[in-house]
């Protein structure tokens, strides 16, 4: 299965600013996810992108906070925009890699906002 | 997607198998059975998966009902390294939902030495 890479892994953020993301696989995907972990919680997902077209959001979720982009095949990022403490959270990415039905999921950005 | 139900959490032995069961009633023809594990501090890791037919890998083996309404994951010989919150999820392969995994809350394993 594909390896992710995803920086940073923790941040600490002041509020009001905003934080990027990357999310870097060794092969090229087709599909990424973005999902969202709250403390204590199970994962929520944010936002499915594809290259070359707009990440498609889901409820809940908008692109004016967490806008993302997807230049190629193996990158993406997702930028949290004017953060507040309730978005502490983990972030993780996911990919979808044809001929493996499996999801691979990077290990994640722990981020704390004060 | 169809919803699943779990236990909050199992306990196990070191060494012992254990069997997680997973209901999903109003699972439809075309979704594919996940499983993944959440090991503390790392994203989810793909356990196995299937759509009818009992399946083994190096991980587990997946036990399906015949009438697909539940599920059975199955590790032989628990580790401490499996401890970790199991989550069933229901993937439907050909829907506008594919790839959009919908987490539960999950089992939490716990294995005693």
């Amino acid at each position: 299965s594909a390896v992710i890479s995803q920086k940073p892994s923790r941040d600490i953020c002041q509020r009001g600013t905003s934080l990027t993301i990357q999310c870097q696989v060794d092969s090229q995907v087709t599909m990424m996810f973005w999902y969202r972990q709250q403390p204590g919680q199970s994962l929520t997902l944010i936002a499915t992108a594809n290259q070359g077209s707009e990440a498609t959001y889901e409820s809940g979720f908008v692109i004016d906070k967490f806008p993302i982009s997807r230049p190629n095949l193996t990158f993406s990022t997702l930028t949290v925009s004017n953060m507040s403490p309730e978005d502490s959270s983990i972030y993780l990415c996911s990919v979808e890699e044809r001929g493996w039905e499996g999801y691979t999921f990077g290990s994640g950005t722990r981020l704390t906002v004060v | 997607d169809a919803k699943t139900t779990q236990p909050n959490s199992m306990e196990s032995n070191e060494e012992e198998p254990v069997h997680l069961p997973c209901n999903h009633s109003t699972i439809s023809g075309t979704d594919y059975i996940h499983w993944y594990r959440q090991l503390p501090s790392q994203g989810p890791e793909y356990v196995i998966h299937g759509l009818t037919s009992n399946v083994n890998n190096r991980m587990a083996s997946l036990a399906i009902a015949e009438d697909r309404k539940s599920s059975t994951l199955i590790l032989h010989r628990a580790t401490l390294r499996d401890a970790a919150v199991y989550y069933c999820i229901l993937n439907n392969a050909g829907g506008t939902s594919y790839g959009k995994l919908t987490f539960g809350q999950g089992t939490i394993l716990t294995v005693h030495p």
